[in-house]
């Protein structure tokens, strides 16, 4: 399975955006690029999703490099309630299997 | 929808007792997923079933662990017989849509205690 590498940790000031990156350096063209949130004592919760193109939905947006080998996760003004752990997963088609990394632990500072 | 319903939410159990943790995934969705979550190893995939047939168990610790889905409405992860080292948190999680197209929804989760 391809793997993925974040940071251990980043940290933000509240109302500002904040830029979560991570490398899969051996995706292969099938995979696509996940992100998912983890909350203290809830399971993980969607964020965003996409293959080849930038995305945006109501929680965040999606940069996704040209060559696909790495990507950032933009939340554009952090609250209190982003702090969590977040995880990048590559998902290949038809297949449904996923590893979920370590993720990064975002802090959110008043 | 009520989303992926996990039970029990907590179970605490003596070593070489049997659990069973069970999961109602989200009605329509056609991929179940078991994960476990420790401080130590993170959140792993343990089994995945697609239209309640078993795809990938090579995930499954030993076996002492097996997993089974009568049918789409219904899962259960089964310890039998349950050790210390198994306390986690164990997910349940569903999908719609082929391969990585769908998200991921996870249930609340069953946390596990074995004394």
């Amino acid at each position: 399975d391809a793997k993925t590498t974040q940071p251990n940790s980043m940290e933000s000031n509240e109302e500002e955006p904040v830029h979560l990156p991570c490398n899969h350096s051996t995706i292969s063209g099938t995979d696509y690029i996940h992100w998912y949130r983890q909350l203290p004592s809830q399971g993980p919760e969607y964020v965003i999703h996409g293959l080849t193109s930038n995305v945006n939905n109501r929680m965040a947006s999606l940069a996704i490099a040209e060559d696909r080998k790495s990507s950032t996760l933009i939340l554009h003004r952090a609250t209190l309630r982003d702090a969590a752990v977040y995880y990048c997963i590559l998902i290949r088609t038809n297949a449904g299997k996923s590893t979920f990394g370590d993720g990064t632990t975002l802090t959110v500072k008043p | 929808d009520a989303g992926v319903i996990q039970s029990p939410r907590h179970e605490v159990t003596e070593m070489g007792q049997e659990v069973t943790l069970r999961c109602k995934p989200i009605s329509g969705h056609d991929y179940l997923f078991w994960y476990r979550q420790t401080m130590m190893r993170g959140l792993e995939l343990l089994i995945y079933f697609n239209n309640n047939v078993p795809i990938d168990d090579s995930g499954m610790p030993e076996d002492r662990f097996s997993a089974k889905m009568p049918n789409a409405s219904f899962s259960t992860l089964k310890i039998q017989p349950s050790e210390p080292r198994d306390s986690a948190v164990y997910f349940c999680a569903s999908s719609q849509n082929r391969g990585g197209t769908g998200e991921l929804f996870f249930g609340e989760g069953s946390r596990l205690t074995v004394l």
